[in-house]
């Protein structure tokens, strides 16, 4: 079975620049959740939705970032305009409420570098 | 609010020594509680989970934790080390009633020889 799928895999651009990482989900899943990890703050909880619909956008840093997901197989997270310290490893992961046990699957992980 | 608190930034072990990996939780409702992996420059990776079924959890790659409610702890271990056990290691709980989890900060893990 495919896993969460996310691309790319690595980016580099330049501060100012707009990014926008993808995620394809486990097919049937119902959550979605993006998170940051670096290593001075860990891994952080962006948003997450259930259903299509953002549930959590707390962890959204500023404004600079957004996200959508317009149907259940694909998300996006956009940074506009990028800056220097949006560099970090971004994951996204999927959960299927129903089964019970609320484990997440993880992807791959874009490793974003913003110079 | 749940939380979990991981005991250990680093731990270092010889290959075939035992690793015990700590884990305490703060819940206010029974808990679901987790154990990731992450492999460098990969993403993590479930290990096992605990959903109030038997206390004694058994995992992938032999590893196991067991649910303590007298002590909200849920170590980690695994009779003997491997070289490739080297990595990091998240525990995580479930956020009340919402599909949210929380994590810990990791503790990583090295296997010398």
């Amino acid at each position: 079975d495919a896993g969460v799928i996310q691309s790319p895999r690595h980016e580099v651009t330049e501060m100012g620049q707009e990014v926008t990482l993808r995620c394809k989900p486990i097919s049937g899943h119902d959550y979605l959740f993006w998170y940051r990890q670096t290593m001075m703050r860990g891994l952080e909880l962006l948003i997450y939705f259930n259903n299509n619909v953002p549930i959590d956008d707390s962890g959204m840093p500023e404004d600079r970032f957004s996200a959508k997901m317009p149907n259940a197989s694909f998300s996006t997270l956009k940074i506009q305009p990028s800056e220097p310290r949006d560099s970090a490893v971004y994951f996204c992961a999927s959960s299927l409420a129903l089964a019970g046990g609320y484990e997440q699957y993880f992807g791959p992980g874009t490793r974003l570098t913003v110079t | 609010a749940q939380s979990v608190t991981q005991l250990g930034s680093h731990v270092s072990v010889s290959e075939g020594a035992l690793v015990l990996l700590r884990c305490n939780y703060s819940s206010s409702v029974p808990p679901y509680l987790f154990w990731y992996v992450q492999y460098p420059n990969q993403g993590l990776q479930l290990l096992l989970k605990y959903t109030s079924a038997a206390t004694l959890v058994k995992g992938i790659n032999g590893f196991e934790a067991e649910f303590k409610k007298s002590e909200t702890s849920f170590h980690l271990t695994k009779p003997s080390a491997h070289m490739s056990d080297a990595a990091e290691y998240f525990c995580a709980v479930r956020r009340g009633t919402a599909s949210k989890l929380t994590f810990g900060t990791g503790t990583r893990l090295q296997v010398t020889l």
